[in-house]
């Protein structure tokens, strides 16, 4: 996997969107951008992935520079039950699902 | 998004013994891995399940030890053998829809073993 580093812990105001910074500058030209959160005493959830272009789905907005050296995971409406472990994830191209899970940021939403 | 399901949820195992933990995906997913996450830290691949073959191991993990099933497309066991202490984790079950590209995850089964 392309090396990812992310901040360990950020907060976050209920109601506002939290911008999670990933870093992942050797991530070579085929491999996409994976996020997935765990909330405590559940299973990851997956949240949204990209090769190059922004995505946007129901739950997040996936913002990748143009090097594709780093991304941002951007929650638009921050809630309480946001609070969780975020990974950023850059697989090999031949992975096929296999991923290797770094420390994450863990994200905490409050009042 | 993809039905996984995990059992048992959670178990208390003696040292020494074995358990085997059953996975159920549905007929969507692809891949299916098996995770462990010990305590208070993040998830580490144990192996890929083969449909039909052996499971491929990552380093540091063997078979002996974790010896994982995939009798079909949607099911697959890993069994802890010979459990002590330091096994005490909890297991996920994974599935990956290839065209998606999403890996999907069990509730997990957390094992405590005294």
């Amino acid at each position: 996997d392309a090396k990812t580093t992310q901040p360990p812990s950020m907060d976050c105001a209920e109601g506002r969107a939290a911008n999670l910074p990933c870093n992942h500058s050797t991530i070579s030209g085929n491999e996409y951008v994976y996020w997935y959160r765990q909330i405590h005493s559940q299973g990851p959830q997956y949240i949204i992935h990209g090769l190059k272009n922004n995505e946007t789905n129901e739950m997040a907005s996936l913002i990748i520079t143009e090097d594709r050296k780093s991304s941002t995971l951007i929650l638009p409406h921050a809630t309480l039950r946001d609070t969780a472990v975020y990974y950023c994830i850059a697989p090999p191209t031949d992975s096929w699902g296999k991923l290797q899970f770094g420390a994450g940021t863990q994200v905490v939403v409050t009042p | 998004s993809a039905v996984i399901s995990q059992k048992p949820s959670r178990d208390i195992c003696q040292r020494g013994t074995s358990l085997t933990i059953q996975c159920q995906v549905d007929s969507q997913v692809t891949m299916m891995f098996w995770y462990r996450q010990q305590p208070g830290q993040s998830l580490t691949l144990i192996a890929t399940a083969n449909q039909g073959s052996e499971a491929t191991y990552e380093s540091g993990f063997v078979i002996d030890k974790f010896p994982i099933s995939r009798p079909n497309l949607t099911f697959s066991t890993l069994t802890v053998s010979n459990m002590s202490p330091e096994d005490s984790s909890i297991y996920l079950c994974s599935g990956y829809r290839r065209h998606t590209g999403e890996l999907f995850f069990g509730e997990g089964s957390r094992l405590t073993v005294l």
